[in-house]
């Protein structure tokens, strides 16, 4: 049982360039999530999903795009990445659908891009 | 949305001391989340706790959401306790969890 796991863990991008991040969860959650951390702060929500094929803006969406299409797993794209990007990135996932377990959200291990 | 604050934002304790860490939100919730990430940046869930009471060891939290506020409570602490907490409440009526800007603890030796 691997939980939410990320990939890829660190990445360079040139300006302009695209890349997706990839988060998977074994967890059969409905829920997923994407956030950035930048230095010293906390996390942003970027965009949600509560379910196979459906998405949402959190906090902070602009250039950044994502898909659902499988249940397990949840893509985070950057189209034309600019520096202001550079940031670590976290996955996470919620909710199996048992109200015993309640909805709490357990978080990957991160990924570090750097947007040069 | 909701707005997620916390307090106080950084806390040096000596070995064995306690601590209270404060979360407040600016709306209604049914469900709120205590996380630590500890110093090498892994996020981990510590409480699922929308209201009342919980323990689990050394740490304890508590959650009255009529006045909308939660505590973390940190007995004995010890370095391994040493990173940032982090509380996070959802948007009333939807999924998006927003965390506020943490705690940042830590203890020395």
């Amino acid at each position: 049982n691997a939980g939410v796991t990320q990939t890829p863990k660190f990445r360079v991008l040139k300006t302009g360039q695209s890349m997706t991040l990839l988060c998977a969860q074994d967890m059969n959650h409905e829920y997923m999530y994407w956030y950035r951390q930048d230095p010293g702060m906390g996390l942003r929500l970027i965009h949600y999903s509560v379910g196979e094929g459906t998405t949402a803006k959190g906090e902070v969406p602009d250039g950044y795009n994502v898909s659902r299409l499988k249940k397990q797993n949840f893509l985070l794209g950057l189209e034309s990445a600019a520096p202001s990007q550079t940031s670590v990135y976290f996955c996470a996932s919620s909710y199996s659908g048992s109200r015993k377990a309640g909805n709490t959200i357990y978080f990957g291990e991160g990924s570090w891009l750097t947007v040069v | 949305g909701i707005q997620v604050e916390q307090s106080p934002p950084d806390l040096i304790l000596q070995e064995g001391a306690n601590s209270t860490l404060r979360c407040n939100f600016s709306d209604s919730v049914n469900n709120l989340q205590w996380f630590h990430q500890n110093p090498w940046g892994q996020l981990i869930n510590l409480f699922y706790i929308p209201s009342g009471t919980k323990q689990n060891g050394r740490l304890s939290a508590t959650t009255v959401a009529t006045e909308r506020y939660s505590l973390l409570y940190i007995s004995s602490s010890q370095t391994t306790d040493s990173g940032v907490y982090f509380c996070a409440a959802p948007t009333s009526g939807t999924y998006k969890y927003i965390f506020g800007t943490g705690t940042r603890l830590k203890v020395l030796a």
